[in-house]
């Protein structure tokens, strides 16, 4: 069974310049979660999805930051306009109703510079 | 609020050694789940243990164990006759029992395993 898929891997952009992420969790999944994970640090909820409804989204810096998940299935998450702070890994992850099978994907990696 | 604590930010060990990575953790909830994660070099967060917070019972997995007390909210994760392949950072973590939830994670413990 294939795992949550990211991409991309890697991402460099200059200051200012938009940026996407996208996640395609694993089949059968509703629940979906896009964290940040500062160097050095864990990772952070940034927002989860219950099916296509976002129902926390309370870490989403929402000036700057967006995501959807338009047919309840895959996600993206959006920065305009990026800043040097927002340097980090972007995980995915998705699991069941009750949190079973709670899986990450490998992460995208942007640099802003 | 939830917190997890990860007093160790960094340890180094000979191969073979025996090692402990601490975690405690706080939460008003009377229901819970814990958890660790391994995150090797390459970046992804590899799932190790989740467990129920009714389920005091200590886990032993090969070279791996958990100690988890209740009365002194700490998790502890011990790896026996240590690997140079176990050399990661390793995240402690806490989430809610009821259905889909966040994860709350410690800011991890660097190991490193000398040859």
């Amino acid at each position: 069974e294939a795992g949550v898929v990211q991409s991309p891997r890697y991402k460099i952009i200059e200051k200012k310049q938009p940026v996407a992420f996208w996640c395609n969790p694993i089949s059968g999944h509703n629940t979906l979660y896009w964290y940040l994970q500062n160097l050095g640090q864990g990772p952070e909820l940034l927002i989860r999805y219950e099916n296509e409804e976002a129902v926390d989204d309370s870490q989403l810096p929402k000036d700057r930051f967006s995501a959807e998940r338009l047919k309840g299935v895959d996600s993206t998450l959006k920065i305009q306009p990026a800043e040097l702070g927002d340097s980090a890994v972007y995980l995915c992850a998705s699991s069941g109703n009750r949190g079973d099978g709670y899986t990450f994907g490998s992460g995208t990696r942007l640099t802003v510079v | 609020a939830q917190k997890v604590t990860q007093a160790q930010t960094e340890i180094s060990v000979v191969e073979k050694e025996d090692v402990t990575l601490d975690c405690v953790y706080e939460t008003r909830d009377t229901t819970y789940y814990l958890f660790w994660y391994k995150q090797p070099p390459s970046g992804e967060l590899v799932f190790l243990i989740r467990r129920n917070s009714f389920d005091e019972q200590n886990e032993i997995s090969g070279r791996y164990s958990w100690n988890f007390q209740k009365s002194t909210s700490s998790f502890n994760f011990t790896i026996t006759a240590s690997q140079v392949v176990d050399s990661a950072v390793y995240f402690c973590a806490l989430s809610e029992a009821r259905g889909a939830s966040k994860i709350i994670f410690g800011s991890g413990t660097r190991l490193s395993i000398r040859p």
